[in-house]
């Protein structure tokens, strides 16, 4: 299993300003993954995020909105830059491991932009 | 394309027993996960097929069929506790780890 810690849990931000999220984990993981989830809906994925390379984003999501970093196997943030209020949503950081490949997810970052 | 369907909503009777339905279409087929989400909070570990048949775990069990494209999970003796909103997701062979969601089924509970 993994443990993720995701921070912030929740943030009010003003439009044109930018947000880091971190997840921090408690073991070393080849990749993490960024999704966001709007009210009632599912996951959708942002991007994966690699370690010791670029990030691969989905259709919809660039680079220039959402950088990532990933500086080792443990850690990564998402930046949601220049908000705006369609970028209010919850924010979910995961990753895959164990001989299942299953799912972990941080607690979330619930972003609400006015 | 791929694709993962789900009732968008049931609602059943506290003590009951119900099922939600998940078909899928994916690129190969790599394992097939059902999760619990709880309103503001992340999703949950449930269950994880792989192979054809029905996997019990404790009330929750959940059934796959690889040549229908189809599981379900099967929850008993429902709790108020159980009102949340289930997850089915789809590991395809395209990607190692990445997961194909469904949009959630929501569940309601009445006492």
């Amino acid at each position: 299993s993994a443990v993720i810690s995701q921070k912030p849990s929740r943030d009010i931000c003003q439009r044109g300003t930018s947000l880091t999220i971190q997840c921090q984990v408690d073991s070393q993981v080849t990749m993490m993954f960024w999704y966001r989830q709007q009210p009632g809906q599912s996951l959708t994925l942002i991007a994966t995020a690699n370690q010791g390379s670029e990030a691969t984003y989905e259709s919809g999501f660039v680079i220039d909105k959402f950088p990532i970093s990933r500086p080792n196997l443990t850690f990564s943030t998402l930046t949601v830059s220049n908000m705006s209020p369609e970028d209010s949503s919850i924010y979910l950081c995961s990753v895959g491991t164990g001989n299942r490949a299953e799912a972990f997810f941080g607690q979330g970052t619930r972003l609400t932009v006015v | 394309g791929q694709n993962i369907d789900q009732p968008t909503e049931m609602t059943a009777t506290e003590g009951a027993i119900v099922q939600i339905n998940c078909t899928y279409q994916t690129s190969g087929f790599n394992g097939l996960f059902w999760y619990q989400q709880h309103a503001g909070e992340a999703p949950t570990f449930l269950s994880y097929n792989v192979l054809d048949g029905l996997e019990e775990k404790g009330r929750f069990s959940s059934f796959l069929s690889r040549s229908k494209g189809y599981s379900y999970l099967l929850l008993k003796e429902l709790q108020m506790k159980d009102s949340a909103s289930y997850l089915c997701a789809v590991r395809s062979t395209d990607s190692n780890y990445q997961l194909i969601w469904g949009a959630g089924t929501k569940l309601i509970i009445k006492p």
